[in-house]
């Protein structure tokens, strides 16, 4: 059974903090990947990695980066935050290395305030 | 610009019957549709998918429909089940693609 874990459900952070989100996939998944989740906007990718210390900006990464240092962790990293931050955060992974064909598994998600 | 869309935010449906929930894209690429279902404070869960080589696939009380000549795919849910009360994702990918492009959700309810 895939468990994919996040290190928080829900956060709530002062504009300008730096906030780590960790994300552990114990599956032995090559693929992981962060999104964020808005009302209206459905689940957009910020980045994915597909092997370690390997990644790939998807469709908005300004404000963020990650890390990837081991092959079960990925970290997504918000160096200052901004209120426009706000936003429920779902970390995927998936084994293919067809990431197209693939489904993938999500975390809980954590639920970022930024005041 | 969003490539996959779902029209209708929400949806309400009496127990028993069914539900239809409607996705559609405008890439002619995508190959590969997902349907997902969220729980509130829960992280989406793979439901059925099907490839563009299929126009339908089954499984159990879900059916998924893809109609490639209109970009359209469809979710049907029979009998719909209280249970079923959740938001609904449907998502789109390719061979050629390193990701899933979401639509925006519907959120179904199931009235007893």
């Amino acid at each position: 059974d895939v468990k994919v874990t996040q290190s928080s459900r829900y956060l709530v952070k002062r504009t300008g903090e730096k906030v780590f989100l960790e994300c552990v996939q114990d599956m032995d998944h090559e693929n992981m990947f962060w999104y964020r989740q808005d009302p209206g906007l459905g689940l957009r990718l910020i980045y994915f990695s597909y092997d370690v210390k390997m990644k790939e900006k998807g469709d908005i990464p300004e404000g963020y980066s990650v890390s990837r240092e081991k092959k079960e962790r990925f970290s997504l990293i918000l160096e200052s935050t901004s209120t426009n931050q706000t936003s429920m955060y779902l970390c995927a992974s998936s084994s293919d290395a067809m990431v197209g064909m693939d489904e993938q598994y999500f975390g809980p998600g954590t639920r970022l305030t930024v005041t | 610009d969003q490539q996959v869309k779902q029209n209708s935010p929400s949806l309400s449906v009496q127990e028993g019957r069914i539900s239809i929930l409607n996705c559609d894209y405008t890439n002619s690429m995508f190959d590969y549709f997902l349907w997902y279902k969220k729980y509130p404070a829960e992280g989406p869960t793979f439901l059925i998918s099907i490839s563009s080589i299929k126009d339908k696939n089954e499984d159990g009380r879900f059916t998924v429909f893809l109609n490639k000549s209109a970009k359209h795919l469809s979710l049907h849910i029979v009998p719909s089940q209280p249970g079923d009360s959740a938001v609904y994702f449907c998502a789109a990918s390719a061979l050629e693609y390193n990701q899933f492009y979401f639509g925006t959700g519907t959120s179904l309810t199931v009235i007893p």
